[in-house]
């Protein structure tokens, strides 16, 4: 399996970017990485995800490191509405298996 | 646009009752998925469906059962409901078989 590891927390100000990174040192070559984010009891939100290269949508941009190792997910003006737990999930057969996330802060 | 839509978004029973938990995917989606979230836990698959088929089966109980409709809304039954089933369940709909998932608001079931 190819596990992910976050830092369990992080601190960003309001109107900052906001960097998010995430190691899968064991994902396999055709395996994808996907974020979501979960806002307090709420459904969890699809973000973005990528293969190989970066990838950029109207909420981020996810850089991937050439060796596929470790991402990061940038939010680039993080706004108060961005407090959440992020996850970064490298699939098993479809399968979400979500690991202990990234609690972002966003301070004003 | 639309979104995922669950019901109900409350629901309170009490202990060796059922429950059931409808979902209404997002239109044109035809790939269905159960997700359980205890307190304080993330959440955990339970089962998933394609094309009204069980697609994939993750750590569902053998007290809750689920099927997909031939309109692709999908149902989650639980029966001798326990204390430990309270939790938040939520319902993601895909367009063909993709990690990329939409979730719905969820809906919180309380066992007492």
């Amino acid at each position: 399996d190819a596990k992910t590891t976050q830092p369990p927390s992080m601190d960003c100000a309001e109107g900052r970017a906001a960097n998010l990174p995430c190691n899968h040192s064991t994902i396999s070559g055709n395996e994808y990485v996907y974020w979501y984010r979960q806002i307090h009891s709420q459904g969890p939100q699809y973000i973005i995800h990528g293969l190989k290269n970066n990838e950029t949508n109207e909420m981020a941009s996810l850089i991937i490191t050439e060796d596929r190792k470790s991402s990061t997910l940038i939010l680039p003006h993080a706004t108060l509405r961005d407090t959440a737990v992020y996850y970064c999930i490298v699939p098993k057969n479809r399968k979400l298996i979500w690991g202990l996330g990234t609690s972002l802060a966003v301070n004003p | 646009a639309a979104g995922v839509i669950q019901s109900p978004r409350h629901l309170i029973k009490e202990k060796r009752e059922t429950a059931t938990l409808k979902c209404y995917p997002i239109p044109r989606h035809d790939t269905v998925y159960w997700y359980q979230q205890g307190p304080g836990q993330d959440p955990q698959f339970l089962i998933s469906f394609y094309e009204k088929m069980q697609s994939d089966k993750g750590s569902i109980p053998d007290r809750f059962s689920a099927q997909q409709f031939s309109d692709y809304h999908s149902e989650l039954n639980m029966s001798s409901l326990e204390l430990g089933d309270s939790a938040l369940y939520f319902c993601a709909s895909s367009l063909g078989r993709t990690s990329e998932q939409y979730f719905g608001p969820g809906t919180r079931l309380t066992v007492t």
